[in-house]
């Protein structure tokens, strides 16, 4: 089944402690994206990567890190999280950017 | 810079009615369109996308959406609603420049009246 598959669902973790959120499609796209969302603001894109080695800045990349090392695999990495990086992320892959298909979310709570 | 609009944050209809959901996009060329649904506890799932042609799209589950340059608008309508319609919408536009954004709307919750 194509898919794009986000782990951890749920992660509850303490202001300043390193965390990957992994995401890995199976449908051979070369494009990725992470995107947060919040309520009232909509989705807003932290990182995208055109294909492997090449990542840029969204609109909110900082505090975030990507890494692109294999067209599969797209990890989000809060090297120091904060509060405000409470929130529902979500990964997403194309194959020619006219549609995205999503995983299902990761919910990180930061205290 | 391109924006996207959602000016309902919050719509009830009841089953079997008709459905209108706004979307206005700020952009100087022609606007790529999307609209995504997103069910509860679940990530986004592509509704119908608008590039060229035609300015009334179909997609799945019986939802249609309209471009109108002149209105800056594409909004997403449905004839009838089923109970099963209830989730949030984002309207999206896009550019494919370089920067190969696409932009989310803040969405708009649908509920549904039995």
């Amino acid at each position: 089944e194509a898919q794009v598959t986000q782990n951890p669902r749920y992660l509850i973790t303490v202001t300043g402690k390193k965390l990957t959120v992994t995401c890995s499609q199976n449908m051979n796209h070369e494009y990725m994206s992470w995107y947060r969302q919040d309520p009232g603001l909509g989705l807003r894109q932290i990182y995208y990567s055109m294909n492997v080695e090449v990542t840029d800045k969204g609109d909110v990349p900082e505090g975030y890190k990507v890494s692109r090392k294999e067209k599969r695999n797209f990890p989000l990495i809060l090297e120091s999280p904060s509060p405000n990086q409470t929130s529902l992320y979500f990964c997403a892959s194309s194959f020619n950017r006219e549609e995205l298909f999503f995983g299902s979310g990761t919910q990180l709570s930061v205290l | 810079a391109q924006s996207v609009t959602q000016p309902d944050i919050h719509i009830t209809v009841s089953e079997g009615a008709s459905l209108e959901l706004r979307c206005n996009y700020s952009y100087g060329a022609t606007p790529y369109l999307f609209w995504y649904v997103q069910s509860p506890g679940q990530g986004l799932q592509l509704l119908l996308k608008y590039f060229s042609g035609d300015t009334l799209v179909q997609g799945i589950k019986g939802f249609e959406a309209e471009f109108k340059r002149s209105q800056s608008s594409f909004n997403l309508r449905k004839p009838s609603v089923h109970w099963s319609d209830a989730a949030e919408y984002f309207c999206a536009v896009a550019t494919y420049s370089s920067a190969s954004k696409i932009i989310f709307g803040s969405g708009t919750r649908l509920s549904i009246r039995p």
